[in-house]
C-alpha cells in the first residue's frame, strides 16, 4: 500500500499570503488529522476530518482550516499568514474508528517571510 | 487540559548501552498509547502501540513499552541501543471515548544521540 502523500514538500510565502496544503491518505483509510511541528510548541493538533466532517478541532485561530473531499484527500488553508506559521505540517491518516493507529505523511515545511 | 511529559529532552549514550525514556500522561481514563519516532530527515514512524491487555508491548526494532495505569506512565525501553536509533522519540496519547478519538497529544520529544 502507499503511504500518506502530501504535496506541496516545501513552500515560502510571504506574510499576508494565503497557503493550501494537500495530503492524500492511505487507501482504505477515512480519516486525516492536520497537526503543525514547531521547535518551540512541539507537534500540535489542528484538526481531524472524517467523511467529509471536521470531527475534532485543536486550538487553532481561524485562518487554519480544512476540508475533506469524497475521496478522503484533504486540504489545508491558512489565511493571512504570520511569521509564526513557519512550521513542518504534518498529516496523519487512520482507519477512523475507536482503537486506531495514525500513519504519518512527511510533512510540508512551510517558511513565512 | 491532557498532557503527555517527557522528562528527559535530551539523551546521549554509547552503543550498547540500555535505553529507557519516561513518558507520563495526566488523563484519568481509557487512553491509547503509542511511541513515535523520527529519524533525522524521515517522517514521524510508529514504534509500538498500547490499546488493551498485556501491559508489555513489544514494537519494531526491538524496542518495547510498559503501560503502568497507576503511575500513568508509558515508558520505552530498548535493552542494548545501536547508532542507527539515533532520532527524536515521541509518546502520544489519544482518548477512544468522548469524541475524540484521533486527536493525539504529543509529548516534547526526547532527542535521543548515541555515540559510536
Amino acid at each position: 500500500k502507499a503511504g500518506v502523500t502530501q504535496t506541496p514538500r516545501y513552500l515560502i510565502k510571504t506574510r499576508g499570503q494565503q497557503v493550501t496544503l494537500s495530503c492524500s491518505p492511505i487507501s482504505g483509510h477515512r480519516s486525516v488529522s492536520w497537526y503543525q511541528q514547531t521547535p518551540g510548541q512541539g507537534l500540535q493538533f489542528l484538526f481531524e476530518y472524517f467523511s467529509e466532517t471536521q470531527r475534532n478541532k485543536g486550538n487553532f485561530p481561524g485562518r487554519f482550516s480544512g476540508r475533506q473531499f469524497s475521496n478522503s484527500r484533504s486540504e489545508m488553508n491558512v489565511s493571512t499568514l504570520e511569521l509564526g506559521d513557519s512550521a513542518l505540517y504534518l498529516c496523519a491518516s487512520s482507519t477512523g474508528t475507536g482503537t486506531d493507529t495514525q500513519y504519518f505523511g512527511p510533512g510540508t515545511r512551510l517558511t513565512v517571510l | 487540559a491532557q498532557s503527555v511529559s517527557q522528562h528527559n529532552h535530551h539523551v546521549i549514550l554509547s552503543e550498547a548501552a540500555s535505553l529507557e525514556l519516561g513518558c507520563n500522561y495526566s488523563y484519568g481514563g481509557t487512553v491509547n498509547l503509542f511511541w513515535y519516532v523520527q529519524y533525522p530527515g524521515q517522517h514521524l514512524q510508529l514504534l509500538l502501540k498500547y490499546f488493551s491487555g498485556d501491559p508489555l508491548v513489544k514494537g519494531i526494532k526491538g524496542f518495547e513499552a510498559e503501560f503502568i495505569k497507576s503511575k500513568f506512565s508509558f515508558n520505552l525501553r530498548k535493552p542494548s541501543v545501536q547508532w542507527s536509533d539515533t532520532a527524536e522519540y515521541f509518546c502520544a496519547v489519544t482518548r477512544p471515548h468522548g469524541g475524540a478519538t484521533n486527536k493525539l497529544i504529543f509529548g516534547t520529544g526526547t532527542l535521543l544521540a548515541v555515540q559510536p
